[in-house]
């Protein structure tokens, strides 16, 4: 079993949309988690970052968190085409080491 | 502006050759990280390190090595020993356990 897993897509939405993506993670012990967007080409920029059971929201992106479930999910309302990209998950490794352990990634497109 | 400069942005190997990837970070970071992300794959962390002379094997370590005599700068070596270099190389830092990378701009390495 992965560490940190999530479907490799595509997932495809309509402008405007809702997108959902998800991930779940194996260690229990996890504490921080973080959502990174990649466009083809370049590197990842940190979008958004949970560390508590629940929702966070932060303009159009709405991070959720379970960790009894060991799932973690990225919403994006009000999709738009910029917002084509791969989507990383990204857990805490174990240990004070600050690793982070990287899903695959989820290419989301986005069609107007 | 703060940050972390990769260079070069494109690097060729031939068979047999070792070479150098820099990264530099002017962000005061003390944790510094080096990942290798192949197509359609998550991140791969190789070499990691959370003190000046100071450095700690990843996941994937092989074929690579790395110093860190000055707290800026984190260079990685990709020896001949590494079989299968040709990927992208993405050098982070961060300020803390519970926050997330900072990304440089990566450097893509592709054996001639």
């Amino acid at each position: 079993q992965k560490e940190v897993e999530q479907n490799s897509g595509p997932l495809s939405v309509p402008e405007g949309a809702i997108a959902s993506l998800n991930c779940t993670y194996s260690d229990r012990g996890s504490q921080s988690f973080f959502w990174y967007r990649q466009y083809s080409g370049k590197s990842p920029e940190l979008i958004m970052s949970i560390y508590s059971n629940g929702d966070k929201e932060d303009g159009r992106f709405t991070a959720q968190l379970n960790k009894a479930s060991q799932y973690v999910s990225l919403l994006i309302r009000d999709s738009q085409p910029s917002d084509s990209a791969t989507y990383l998950c990204a857990v805490n490794g174990p240990g004070n080491t600050g690793k982070l352990i990287f899903g695959q990634g989820t290419t989301l497109q986005v069609k107007p | 502006d703060g940050g972390i400069t990769q260079s070069p942005k494109y690097l060729f190997r031939k068979e047999g050759q070792n070479v150098t990837l820099s990264c530099e970070q002017n962000l005061n970071h003390d944790a510094m990280y080096w990942y290798r992300q192949d197509p359609g794959q998550g991140l791969r962390l190789i070499y990691y390190s959370q003190i000046v002379n100071d450095f700690q094997k990843g996941d994937i370590a092989e074929g690579y090595s790395v110093s860190r005599e000055k707290k800026e700068s984190f260079p990685l070596t990709v020896t001949s020993a590494q079989k299968n270099p040709t990927a992208f190389y993405l050098c982070a830092s961060h300020e803390g356990l519970d926050y997330g990378y900072t990304f440089g701009s990566g450097t893509r390495l592709t054996v001639v």
